[in-house]
């Protein structure tokens, strides 16, 4: 069973929709959890990191952690089809501790259509 | 962005020879990564670095190995391709106490 698991997709929503991605984990331990972004054809980059219960904001990106349920979810509001991309998630069970050995989910691909 | 190169961009090699893929930073960040990107399988580690020689497996190390001699390289190196290390290979660092992962541009690497 892999670690991270994330729909494929794709997920397609209209521009102006909030677009939902969903992260399961299996270990128990993990305390750190990102989002990052892959264009494709392009390297990832962060957009997203989150370390305790419950929602946090940042832009038009809100993070959603419940430990206790080992799901992390990411909210992308008011699309833009620039935000047409990849978005893995990864775990790490190391608290803001340098020397990340991130685990990375399989991505969800989602489309925006204008 | 963050001032990591990697080389070559692509590279196309028949089974059974030798590669080394290198990744050069100019971040001075102690932590550095091997990835690979397969479809269906996201990001998975194959070797990461917490200094000067100091290297550790991840989790798909077998048929790699690698090296770092200095804080601003880390090769990778296929002793004897096989078709399945057809793959993308990221490079990515981390500084000493931010946990965010910078990624370089990335390799596509083909074995025929």
């Amino acid at each position: 069973q892999k670690e991270v698991e994330q729909n494929s997709g794709p997920l397609s929503v209209p521009e102006g929709a909030i677009a939902s991605l969903n992260c399961t984990y299996s270990d128990r331990v993990s305390q750190s959890f990102f989002w990052y972004r892959q264009y494709s054809g392009k390297s990832p980059e962060l957009i997203m990191s989150i370390y305790s219960n419950g929602d946090k904001e940042d832009g038009r990106f809100t993070a959603q952690l419940n430990k206790a349920s080992q799901y992390v979810s990411l909210l992308i509001r008011d699309s833009q089809p620039s935000d047409s991309a990849t978005y893995l998630c990864a775990v790490n069970p190391l608290i803001k501790a340098a020397g990340n050995k991130l685990t990375f989910g399989g991505g969800t691909r989602v489309l925006v259509k204008p | 962005d963050a001032g990591i190169t990697q080389s070559p961009r692509h590279k196309v090699t028949e089974t059974g020879t030798p590669v080394t893929l290198r990744c050069h930073q100019t971040e001075n960040h102690r932590y550095m990564y091997w990835y690979r990107q397969d479809p269906g399988h996201g990001l998975r580690l194959i070797h990461y670095s917490y200094g000067v020689k100091d290297t550790d497996k991840g989790e798909v190390s077998d048929g790699y190995s690698v090296s770092r001699s200095k804080t601003e390289d880390f090769l990778l190196t296929l002793e004897s391709a096989t078709s399945s290390q057809t793959s993308v290979y990221f490079c990515a660092t981390a500084g000493g106490t931010n946990e965010k992962l910078f990624f370089g541009s990335g390799t596509q690497l083909s074995v025929l």
